[in-house]
């Protein structure tokens, strides 16, 4: 079965500074998909950044980039030069892919990881 | 990116009463979805609005309870039945498919909904 783990139930981070939030995935699929979310307080998902399996290189994003690395089934989000408002909750979730299908556009996610930024 | 827009943003409602969610979207999308995040919990997949037939449903959720509708492209509604405190959570339309890509999935802003 396919499942996303999220190890960091929370991160404080100092301003300016960067973070790496950690993400595994478990599937036997070859094509899948892997997205990061950020929800702050006011509960919306915000779509942060997507890593493709057959993708060669790591995506970026502005700040945000993702270390994909295959063979370990992880995708770990990076935040770089932190600023107060990265405070929010980050998901990582994974597209299940079905056979003979483009894709299901059915998510799962991980239980999230909470990011603290102190100024 | 797709602008999404859901009504209400939030509500408070007695038990055994009925909510309809609205989702909307400012262009035509292939794939809609209803998710729920429960309180302090991640996000799961209630069900796949399909346009022009019946929606498809996840495990453990049941057109009864959650009916569907999806009436053209760019519109869908969610309705929580029967309302019980358990049904207090966070409700996202999400899309998938915008702009001829799949490589995004967006969600809309929420609808938070409380139960007494």
């Amino acid at each position: 079965a396919q499942k996303i783990t999220q190890t960091q139930p929370g991160m404080f981070v100092q301003e300016k500074e960067a973070v790496t939030l950690d993400c595994t995935y478990d599937t036997s699929d070859p094509s899948y998909g892997l997205f990061w979310y950020k929800q702050p307080s006011s509960g919306e998902m915000i779509f942060l950044i997507y890593q493709g399996s057959y993708d060669q290189q790591n995506a970026t994003e502005g700040r945000y980039s993702l270390n994909f690395q295959k063979a370990r089934k992880s995708a770990n989000l990076v935040i770089s030069a932190s600023q107060l408002g990265d405070s929010a909750m980050y998901f990582c979730a994974m597209r299940e892919a079905v056979q003979g299908s483009s894709n299901t556009g059915k998510l799962i996610f991980g239980q999230g990881t909470t990011l603290q930024v102190k100024p | 990116s797709a602008v999404i827009s859901q009504k209400p943003s939030r509500d408070i409602c007695q038990r055994g009463t009925s909510l309809t969610i609205q989702c909307q979207v400012d262009s035509q999308v292939t794939m809609m979805f209803w998710y729920r995040q429960q309180p302090g919990q991640s996000l799961t997949l209630i069900a796949t609005a399909n346009q022009g037939s019946e929606a498809t449903y996840e495990s453990g959720f049941v057109i009864d309870k959650f009916p569907i509708s999806r009436p053209n492209l760019t519109f869908s509604t969610l309705t929580v039945s029967n309302m019980s405190p358990e049904d207090s959570s966070i409700y996202l339309c999400s899309v998938g498919g915008t702009g001829g890509t799949l490589e995004t999935q967006y969600f809309g802003p929420g609808t938070r909904l409380l139960v007494l």
